[in-house]
């Protein structure tokens, strides 16, 4: 079956200090690839998605992520975290005709 | 403007009173879905519609109805709603590629309270 898999429940990072965020997938193919971002009280938005070429993806808010085929996974990075970025954030896949699918999220915690 | 509405945003009932929190696309998109998010449990489907209608249970489905007669919208309807039915709902949707479906637009979610 496929699935997208976000090992870490919650990230506790310095303001200024890097960050990744963890995404495995199971699909069948290469599957298209997202994330999300979901700032406290509001909706889900999309920060960065991968359907194919470069494997190195920019988004928005200075974020970008990393496709490697060979681990199945589609990391999120950024080189410094400002306490705005706090947030929860999801990684989803789609692929072929099998309905989107998203991770269980990832907290993001900021200290000053 | 694209976008994913929902309404009410905020909506407070009680055990066993039918509720509908309406949904609505203006992106002609073909797929639409609808997801509950609890603390410590992340986004769960609920039902999902892959065309006017084509709609099919996802992963938690029981006590919810869904209807997908128009392609703009897709209701979520709750006919005894229970206490174990608050939640937070988010609507959403998205087009399908020809190979794959792309991002999905969320709607602004909705809180709903069962007493």
């Amino acid at each position: 079956a496929q699935s997208v898999t976000q090992p870490d429940i919650h990230i506790t990072v310095s303001e200024g200090a890097s960050l990744e965020l963890r995404c495995n997938y199971s699909y069948g193919a290469t599957p298209y690839l997202f994330w999300y971002v979901q700032s406290p009280g509001q909706g889900l938005q999309l920060l960065l998605k991968y359907f194919s070429g470069d494997t190195l993806v920019q988004g928005i808010k200075g974020f970008e992520a990393e496709f490697k085929r060979s681990q199945s996974s589609f990391n999120l990075r950024k080189p410094s975290v400002h306490w705005s970025d706090a947030a929860e954030y999801f990684c989803a896949a789609s692929g072929g005709s099998y309905i989107p699918t998203f991770g269980r999220g990832t907290s993001l915690i900021v200290h000053p | 403007e694209a976008q994913v509405t929902q309404n009410p945003r905020y909506l407070i009932t009680v055990t066993g009173k039918k509720l509908t929190v309406t949904c609505s696309q203006n992106m002609n998109h073909e797929y639409m879905s609808w997801y509950r998010q609890d603390p410590g449990l992340g986004l769960r489907q609920i039902y999902y519609s892959m065309n006017v209608e084509v709609t099919d249970k996802g992963d938690v489905p029981e006590g919810y109805k869904v209807s997908r007669k128009e392609k703009r919208n897709f209701p979520l309807i709750l006919e005894s709603p229970s206490p174990n039915q608050t939640s937070l709902y988010f609507c959403a949707s998205s087009s399908f590629s020809g190979s794959s479906y792309n991002e999905q637009f969320f709607g602004p979610g909705t809180r709903l309270t069962v007493l």
